[in-house]
């Protein structure tokens, strides 16, 4: 089993739904990252945190320490946000092998 | 553009071959990575150099060997590579500033061994 665990492992959606990509990881953290990756392979990061809560834009990210989960959100999507999102931890030295997003106009 | 570039960005190369990577960022970072990813398969990573020291390696085949000569400049040098070497391999850098290091990444280079 791996240490990052992230679901689903591919979602399609239409334009403008809510889509929520999901991480669990079974080690003890500091914080926790979330990255996005577009198909020509260049890595963003997005977030970094460590409890509760971070919004930007139409991005939401949570995270409950207790639980050992994390949630990305994204609100009013749009095909622009195609991409694989990837959740990492310890560092961003331990990675989960990411969601694969796809947006339909 | 996230201050971190790498060269080249598609390479292939015979298992024969010799060649390099090059990373380099323009953030004033003081430690970069090599990661590899393969198909369908979540990141790894291969070094870490920490103040131009090598500080991991995650048991990665000699065939790779990479080089800090600064604090700027990574390498990852290439020779007699095999064909499961194909994937993407990139770069990235952080601050050192205790345990909540962010990176950034360069590009990659998708490498293809025939």
């Amino acid at each position: 089993k791996n240490e990052v665990e992230q679901s689903p492992q591919n979602l399609t959606a239409q334009e403008g739904e809510f889509i929520t990509i999901n991480c669990s990881y079974s080690v003890g953290i500091s914080a926790l990252h979330w990255l996005q990756q577009h198909p020509g392979g260049g890595i963003v990061s997005l977030f970094m945190l460590s409890s509760g809560k971070k919004k930007h834009g139409r991005l939401i990210a949570t995270i409950n320490i207790q639980e050992k989960h994390s949630s990305l959100h994204i609100t009013a999507s749009h095909p622009r946000d195609s991409a694989v999102y990837i959740c990492a931890v310890r560092n961003q030295l331990i990675w989960g092998a990411g969601t694969k997003l796809i947006i339909k106009p | 553009e996230t201050g971190v570039t790498q060269t080249p960005r598609h390479l292939v190369m015979g298992m024969t071959n010799k060649k390099s990577l090059k990373c380099e960022q323009h953030l004033g970072h003081n430690a970069m990575y090599w990661y590899k990813q393969s198909a369908k398969k979540p990141l790894e990573l291969m070094f870490v150099y920490s103040l131009e020291e090598r500080v991991e390696n995650n048991s990665v085949p000699s065939r790779f060997s990479p080089e800090c000569p600064n604090s700027s400049h990574l390498f990852l040098h290439l020779h007699t590579l095999q064909p499961e070497d194909s994937a993407l391999y990139l770069c990235a850098s952080s601050q050192e500033t205790g345990v909540r290091r962010e990176q950034y990444f360069g590009p990659g280079t998708r490498l293809t061994v025939t």
